[in-house]
């Protein structure tokens, strides 16, 4: 079965480095999303991306992230200068068509640790 | 805003036990609701997904039912196995925009 795969699983960084989580979503779908779970909370959303724009956002995707779709495969989540709060695991999905009710699938994540 | 509720936050069982795991969700304007599996330090792994118009979903041993105007959802696992031991998290997609609103999981523990 096509899965969402994330690079690095685990990815340790000093505090305002800038890192780049990578994500390839499963082949036929158009719409990408960014999610995080701090540990110990709930998982929140971050981003939401089709048609090579951002199509919604919440309060937490600040400045400090981007993301991109480089070429046809990857997806990108970048924090520009990090703090000790991005600590925690951070999961792509991808969904084919939201307007037919498709479920959304997650990657294994990437859990950031930042120092 | 919406605000989902999963209860209880965590069901110890023995193997062979019949189980409910229950979402609420405040409000009611959704376009469905998706349950997920998640094992310790892993990914989310979809299990059911409802949409708004339906009243249940099974696939083998779950049950996923929905009760939109009460804002309820309940997956119902059946014949617990050991293997059943993660997470539960419960997501409704609200009917404005595609992200997806989690619970906060009910952890099972299923005793061989």
């Amino acid at each position: 079965e096509p899965e969402v795969t994330q690079t690095p699983s685990h990815q340790v960084t000093q505090m305002g480095q800038e890192v780049i989580l990578r994500c390839v979503p499963i082949s036929n779908h158009l719409y990408f999303y960014w999610y995080r779970q701090i540990l110990g909370q709930k998982v929140e959303f971050l981003v939401s991306f089709y048609n090579n724009e951002i199509s919604e956002k919440s309060e937490i995707f600040d400045d400090q992230f981007s993301v991109e779709r480089p070429d046809g495969s990857n997806f990108t989540l970048k924090i520009r200068s990090t703090k000790l709060e991005d600590s925690a695991m951070y999961f792509c999905a991808s969904s084919a068509r939201v307007w037919m009710n498709q479920p959304q699938h997650f990657g294994d994540g990437t859990r950031l640790s930042i120092l | 805003k919406q605000e989902v509720t999963q209860i209880p936050a965590a069901l110890s069982v023995p193997e062979g036990e019949n189980l409910v795991l229950n979402c609420s969700f405040t409000d009611s304007a959704i376009y469905n609701l998706q349950w997920f599996r998640q094992d310790p330090g892993k990914g989310l792994t979809s299990l059911l997904l409802i949409q708004s118009s339906q009243r249940e979903q099974t696939s083998g041993r779950l049950n996923a039912s929905l009760d939109k105007s009460s804002g309820r959802s309940t997956l119902y696992i059946a014949a617990s196995q050991p293997g059943d031991s993660a997470t539960y998290l419960c997501a409704v997609r609200p009917g404005y925009g595609n992200k997806l609103v989690f619970g906060a999981g009910t952890i099972l523990r299923v005793k061989s």
